[in-house]
């Protein structure tokens, strides 16, 4: 139950297209969402978060959809470019607890010019 | 803007010696965290430290497994006889009122 299930594990993207990256959840105690960007020997940098109060989030390029009664949510990324290309985490937390981040499995995006 | 650090960035040790992993946290940051990544996977959790006491450990953190603040801004890991399987990239984690900071990590290669 403290799972959190990410697709797809790669994902190549031509240059100015949509990445779509899924996680879906089964705890419904979760309470905050964050996405992870991280490039190869570096740390998670954090990108996007979104709080289940609302169904949509978005900063710049980047977006999230919250879907609680389905418990997914997913991270679009709009028009991709080469310097997108990482490996991206969903996670999950709940905040009045220790608020131990739980991550999804990654997806490694590739972006090609 | 302010970073969480760590050091070494790669450290190598045989099977059975013991090994610190040291962070300095973000300055004014209260929740501390440990996290591992064996290489190809998925980050995990390892410990979470608030107010000078663990507040929660994975299974993965046993008794091989401590932490420490031993002054005001250092946070550290030790792992008293390492494993081959304790190979992995340690991360540590500070967090404000929301969001968790990640340091760059330590390799930690155990032969």
């Amino acid at each position: 139950q403290q799972q959190v299930k990410q697709s797809p594990q790669s994902l190549i993207v031509q240059k100015g297209g949509i990445s779509i990256i899924n996680c879906a959840y089964e705890n419904t105690a979760f309470d905050y969402f964050p996405w992870y960007q991280q490039f190869p020997g570096k740390g998670p940098a954090l990108l996007i978060a979104i709080r289940p109060d609302v169904s949509e989030k978005k900063e710049g390029r980047f977006t999230i959809s919250f879907n609680k009664s389905a418990k997914q949510f997913s991270l679009h990324i709009m028009d991709s470019q080469p310097g997108d290309s990482a490996t991206y985490f969903c996670a999950a937390s709940i905040r009045l607890n220790t608020d131990k981040l739980i991550f999804g499995t990654g997806t490694r995006l590739q972006v090609f010019p | 803007e302010p970073e969480v650090t760590q050091t070494p960035s790669h450290q190598v040790t045989q099977m059975g010696q013991e090994v610190i992993l040291r962070c300095v946290p973000i300055s004014n940051h209260l929740y501390f965290y440990w996290y591992r990544q064996i290489l190809g996977q998925k980050v995990e959790f390892l410990v979470s430290f608030y107010n000078n006491e663990i507040s929660e450990k994975s299974e993965i953190f046993d008794d091989q497994f401590s932490v420490e603040r031993p002054d005001g801004s250092n946070f550290t890991l030790k792992i008293r006889s390492t494993k081959l399987e304790d190979s992995a990239m340690y991360f540590c984690a500070s967090r404000d009122s929301d969001t968790q900071y990640f340091g760059p990590g330590t390799r930690l290669t155990v032969l």
